[in-house]
């Protein structure tokens, strides 16, 4: 089992849907995690942290479940700025360690 | 405001030359910096992590005589590509841990060897 697995896209969405992403992660000893997105030719930038009481910034949610090892991401309202590449990164350990992170999930929003 | 910069934005150099790349962190000490690399349409790849006053931790399979790393002070770790080939090609981009729990990447650095 890989050690964080989205789903893998791309996900092509008209303006204004609600897009939902998933990830898994098999470290049960993770400590945080995190929601990152990436431009085409650009750096990953943290989208929003991920908190077990689950956390809304906007109309983005990001959910966790640390029974089922399962990190969600909720978007409403797409806009077409939205378009870029979902990050779901696990910190495995505690304090400043190597992060982990998985494939990344593309988003197209279209008009 | 950017909290990680990274300096040259992008190199094109010849093969056989050698490339460094600066990493700082800004209004904050790092005293570990991760360096990536991400080939097009390519995850991002871990390379190795540079901690500040020792050597670094190279990932397996990345070389490093070929990758060096310096993290001589706290705010900045430099990478050096050492005899580039047109293979070492690539998007390379640093981070760092801030004191608010949160890494943050720097604008990466986009190399082309001809």
């Amino acid at each position: 089992r890989k050690e964080v697995e989205q789903d893998p896209g791309p996900f092509n969405v008209p303006e204004g849907a609600t897009v939902a992403f998933n990830c898994t992660y098999s470290n049960s000893a993770s400590q945080s995690f995190f929601w990152y997105r990436q431009d085409c030719r650009k750096e990953p930038k943290l989208l929003m942290s991920v908190y077990s009481s689950g956390n809304e910034d906007g109309r983005f949610t990001a959910q966790l479940n640390r029974a089922s090892q399962y990190i969600s991401l909720l978007i409403r309202d797409s806009k077409l700025s939205d378009s870029a590449t979902y990050l779901c990164v696990v910190n495995p350990g505690t304090g400043y360690s190597t992060l982990t992170f998985g494939k990344g999930t593309m988003l197209l929003v279209s008009p | 405001g950017a909290v990680v910069s990274q300096h040259p934005s992008r190199v094109i150099c010849k093969s056989g030359t050698s490339v460094k790349i600066e990493c700082r962190s800004l209004d904050f000490q790092a005293t570990t910096m991760f360096w990536y690399r991400q080939f097009p349409k390519k995850s991002l790849m871990l390379m190795a992590t540079s901690n500040e006053g020792s050597k670094a931790t190279y990932e397996q399979g990345v070389e490093k005589d070929k990758f060096l790393i310096n993290h001589a002070s706290l705010t900045l770790s430099t990478l050096t590509v050492t005899s580039a080939h047109p293979e070492d090609s690539s998007f390379y981009i640093c981070s760092a841990w801030t004191p608010t729990d949160t890494q943050y990447f720097g604008p990466g650095t986009r190399l082309t060897v001809l």
